[in-house]
């Protein structure tokens, strides 16, 4: 596809369980974003990785967060034992460039991740 | 204090007239500047970037970038209904590597 996608789009998950998101880059984007968006506020970064390599998880609220992008294409952001304050919105973005570049990024449609 | 800050509004615009927000950031190390406009329930979406101090147009949309004051501003002219969503500004610092700040967001209503 043109675009970057992102599955399921809606996940309603019951206090901890673990979750799966998947995102699917832009192809021949090398980097890739995670982002979490509560309501009403703007994203807020959680991962980076440059082809596969995870160069900063610096966002990554705590260990329940695990993400990964094997080969260096798609990735999944795993959410261990979820919480209520899990629910938002998890965005992916992808960029053609690498680290330091003046490139712009391009979201996904998001999943939204229902807790409770 | 908040790395990018941004008044929620909501910002009322009659249609037609030109809509400004605005947007301050606190590193100075700070680079390169985004604005995305959301539509409720959807995705960021790029409107405009800026690197160098000064105005850049596209369309209907100007960016304009004061790294001495740290601000970047976003002017909507023409101001149309289908403008109406939050708009998010977005700052990239090197030493922070790739990843993007966001501000909060500014909710714009444009009213026929």
């Amino acid at each position: 596809g043109a675009g970057v996608s992102q599955s399921p789009r809606y996940k309603v998950a019951k206090r901890g369980q673990d979750v799966a998101l998947r995102c699917d880059p832009i192809s021949g984007h090398v980097s890739l974003f995670w982002y979490q968006q509560a309501l009403g506020q703007g994203p807020e970064f959680l991962t980076y990785f440059q082809n596969e390599a995870q160069l900063d998880k610096s966002g990554l609220p705590s260990d329940r967060f695990f993400a990964e992008r094997p080969e260096g294409s798609v990735s999944t952001l795993k959410i261990q034992r979820t919480q209520q304050e899990d629910s938002a919105v998890y965005l992916c973005a992808s960029s053609f460039g690498l680290a330091g570049g003046p490139y712009e990024q391009y979201f996904g449609p998001g999943t939204r991740l229902t807790v409770t | 204090q908040k790395e990018v800050e941004q008044n929620s509004g909501p910002l009322s615009v009659p249609e037609g007239a030109i809509a400004s927000l605005n947007c301050t950031y606190s590193d100075r190390g700070s680079q390169s500047f985004f604005w995305y406009r959301q539509y409720s329930g959807k995705s960021p979406e790029l409107i405009m970037f800026i690197y160098s101090n000064g105005d850049k147009e596209d369309g209907r949309f100007t960016a304009q970038l004061n790294k001495a004051s740290q601000y970047v501003s976003l002017l909507i002219r023409d101001s149309q209904p289908s403008d109406s969503a939050t708009y998010l500004c977005a700052v990239k610092r090197k030493a922070a590597g790739n990843k993007l700040t966001f501000g909060g967001g500014t909710r714009v209503l444009v009213k026929p």
